[in-house]
């Protein structure tokens, strides 16, 4: 099995704060990896593919790196819209959800 | 503008079979590029997949509940559906169904999820 985590599991942040989120598989997925916001009561929306492709409709602030083992979610400049757990998900093995990173008002 | 719609009870007693069914709007099932999945989340956690499945009957399901899971699909009316049978508390969760990119990618769009509890 491909277990993900997350880093760190809480951020406080800032309105306009550059935001850096990882997750980190446990063997390498080359860049099978999406990335998902989900807000309190609602289902999660995909933000993010195949590590750094944006999916159709998402803002541009939003970006994504990495292959192999490390990637990383940044939000280049927080917006009040953006306060929500993000969790990234593998698929170079059946899929597994990282346990997901909570982003809320400092 | 796809939207898929779960449904089914909100509560399952302990040791019986948990049923679902996800319908699908504004897009077809059979289209030759996506597969239907299940995924689940159980109160104030994170995300597990349970199965997904094709148009065509072909299936995946997560192996830690492989041996309790059953997917199938009904072209005709445009939906799928979970069984989940001999379930506990550790079951309840909020089941979400999603359009899947794919056999083997991401989720695309989601169901707005529907709670279903175990208990006596």
């Amino acid at each position: 099995d491909i277990q993900m985590t997350q880093s760190p599991s809480t951020l406080s942040a800032s309105v306009g704060d550059r935001v850096t989120i990882t997750c980190r598989a446990s063997q390498s997925i080359s860049s099978w990896l999406a990335w998902y916001q989900q807000k309190p009561g609602k289902a999660p929306k995909l933000l993010i593919y195949r590590a750094s492709s944006l999916e159709s409709g998402v803002p541009s602030r939003f970006s994504g790196s990495g292959s192999g083992t490390e990637f990383t979610l940044t939000i280049s400049s927080l917006q009040p819209d953006d306060f929500a757990t993000y969790y990234c998900q593998q698929y170079n093995s059946y899929f597994t959800f990282g346990p997901g990173t909570k982003v809320d008002i400092k | 503008q796809l939207q898929l719609q779960e449904s089914g009870p909100g509560l399952v007693k302990p040791s019986e079979t948990l049923s679902l069914t996800c319908t699908v709007s504004g897009g077809s099932i059979t289209s030759s590029s996506y597969y239907w999945g299940w995924i689940r989340q159980p109160p104030g956690k994170g995300l597990e997949w349970i199965g997904s499945i094709y148009y065509s009957g072909s299936t995946n399901y997560n192996p830690s509940l492989k041996s309790r899971v059953t997917i199938s699909v009904d072209t005709s009316k445009n939906q799928f559906s979970l069984k989940l049978s001999s379930v506990t508390a550790a079951d309840t969760a909020v089941y979400y169904c999603a359009r899947q990119k794919g056999s083997s990618e991401y989720f695309q769009h989601w169901g707005q999820g529907t709670l279903v509890t175990v208990s006596s």
